[in-house]
């Protein structure tokens, strides 16, 4: 079964309005990833984060990993129109990469 | 360079029929790989090869079978196929053997529908 969990699965906002997708594990995680998939499309590698507690950013976009490194989270600020589509998270544990169920975000202009 | 490709895009299938998904990829990558995605439940893996001359099991493995025909290509077969294997399928492939931390590179996928 999944051993992913993210939250929510549905998110719409207005354009401008943040959003934030949350990734959690029951067992620690050696590294993880997020990707997205724009609708009709495939997933795109966006980052991957492997130390405790790390923090980056890319542009409107920052990633956190738990200090436990059972969790995760993707923030947006100021959505776009042109950050629509599912964000998915990937944690690796054990030598397997397990996905996340996807956050699909709409956008409203 | 095309990255990874995959063929058919679509592909509609009765049940009982049988049929390979192919999948290339031309980075010189040693690892690939093949999940399925089904609307809310995320993608989960099907079959994967850490390198070529391996394959080996993912989470539902069950009603396929794989071969990794050579460094670039890497095959899935539906030997009789269901309705319950109506999904879209995407194959990966990483650069570095088995599971280390490196990103994975997703194909267009194939929109298989069995009736």
């Amino acid at each position: 079964g999944q051993q992913v969990m993210q939250i929510p699965q549905y998110q719409h906002v207005q354009e401008g309005e943040d959003f934030t997708t949350y990734c959690n594990s029951s067992t620690t995680l050696s590294n993880i990833q997020w990707y997205k998939q724009r609708p009709g499309g495939h997933p795109v590698f966006l980052i991957q984060l492997v130390k405790s507690g790390e923090v980056k950013k890319q542009k409107r976009l920052t990633f956190q990993f738990g200090e436990a490194k059972k969790n995760s989270s993707l923030h947006i600020t100021a959505t776009q129109t042109t950050d629509v589509g599912t964000y998915f998270c990937a944690g690796r544990r054990g030598g397997k990469l397990i996905f996340g169920q996807g956050t699909e975000l709409s956008v409203k202009p | 360079n095309a990255g990874v490709t995959q063929t058919p895009k679509f592909q509609v299938l009765k049940t009982g029929q049988s049929m390979t998904l192919q999948c290339a990829q031309d980075m010189n990558h040693n690892s690939m790989y093949w999940y399925r995605q089904d609307p809310g439940m995320g993608l989960r893996l099907i079959y994967y090869s850490a390198s070529e001359g391996t394959t080996d099991k993912g989470e539902v493995p069950n009603g396929y079978n794989v071969s990794r025909l050579n460094k670039r290509e890497f095959s899935l077969r539906l030997e009789s196929a269901a309705p319950s294997q109506t999904s879209v399928y995407f194959c990966a492939s990483s650069a570095r053997g088995g599971w280390d931390t490196d990103t994975q590179y997703f194909g267009p996928g194939t929109r298989l529908t069995v009736l």
